[in-house]
């Protein structure tokens, strides 16, 4: 099977890094992405890795080692409207059979 | 250009009733997929399909039939409903069958369904 971890929730202030981390089990593995979710709201992507390695857009980042099944969103220069849920993805196949994570709720604080 | 666009926004249903979500995206996209959304589940898959006329099951498949007869629309039926298909739907489209930095999955807005 597969499986995917995540903190259940992150706090931070304006202005600070955070990062949320993110390991997973699976077979099959193409790639892992990340995507931002407003409450209420649809998501919306933010960052893909197929390979080792930092991808950086803005202020936001993703890093994914998979030798260790592990990956991480960095998001710096906090601002408010950050404050959503953030959920990693695996890619597994040849088709785009996302399995998401639980999501993290990231509450940024003035 | 619309994007995702998914109808209704809010739907209530009695136990053992059917209906059907509607899908319909502009941009041309050869991948669609339904999620559902509960708390504390994250997204799960329910079926995908990669062009029109192929469909599959995702992993939670039971309870939900899909077609796909034309590129533009994906609907997801519910054959008789159940308090446990109380969720948020979210249909999803992407230019590509694999997943990379180019194609990301594009979102609707959702369907909150009730089943009571």
């Amino acid at each position: 099977g597969q499986s995917l971890e995540q903190p259940s929730e992150v706090t931070a202030v304006e202005g600070a890094i955070v990062q949320i981390n993110c390991t997973y089990q699976t077979s099959g593995f193409y790639g892992l992405s990340w995507y931002q979710q407003h409450d209420g709201g649809a998501p919306t992507f933010l960052s893909y890795n197929a390979l080792d390695g930092l991808e950086e857009t803005g202020r936001f980042s993703s890093f994914l080692s998979r030798s260790d099944s592990y990956g991480y969103l960095l998001l710096q220069e906090l601002q408010m409207k950050d404050s959503a849920s953030y959920f990693c993805a695996v890619s597994r196949g040849s088709f785009q059979k996302l399995v998401f994570g639980t999501g993290t709720r990231l509450l940024v604080s003035p | 250009n619309a994007g995702v666009t998914q109808t209704p926004k809010f739907q209530v249903l009695k136990t053992g009733q059917s209906m059907t979500l509607q899908c319909a995206q502009d941009m041309n996209h050869e991948y669609m997929s339904w999620y559902r959304q509960d708390p504390g589940m994250g997204l799960r898959l329910i079926h995908y399909s990669v062009g029109a006329g192929i469909t599959d099951q995702g992993e939670v498949p039971n309870g939900y039939n899909v077609s796909r007869s034309t590129t533009e629309d994906f609907p997801l039926r519910l054959l008789s409903a159940a308090p446990s298909q109380t969720s948020v739907y979210f249909c999803a489209s992407s230019y590509s069958r694999t997943s990379s930095y180019n194609s990301p999955l594009h979102f609707g807005n959702g369907t909150r369904l009730t089943v009571t």
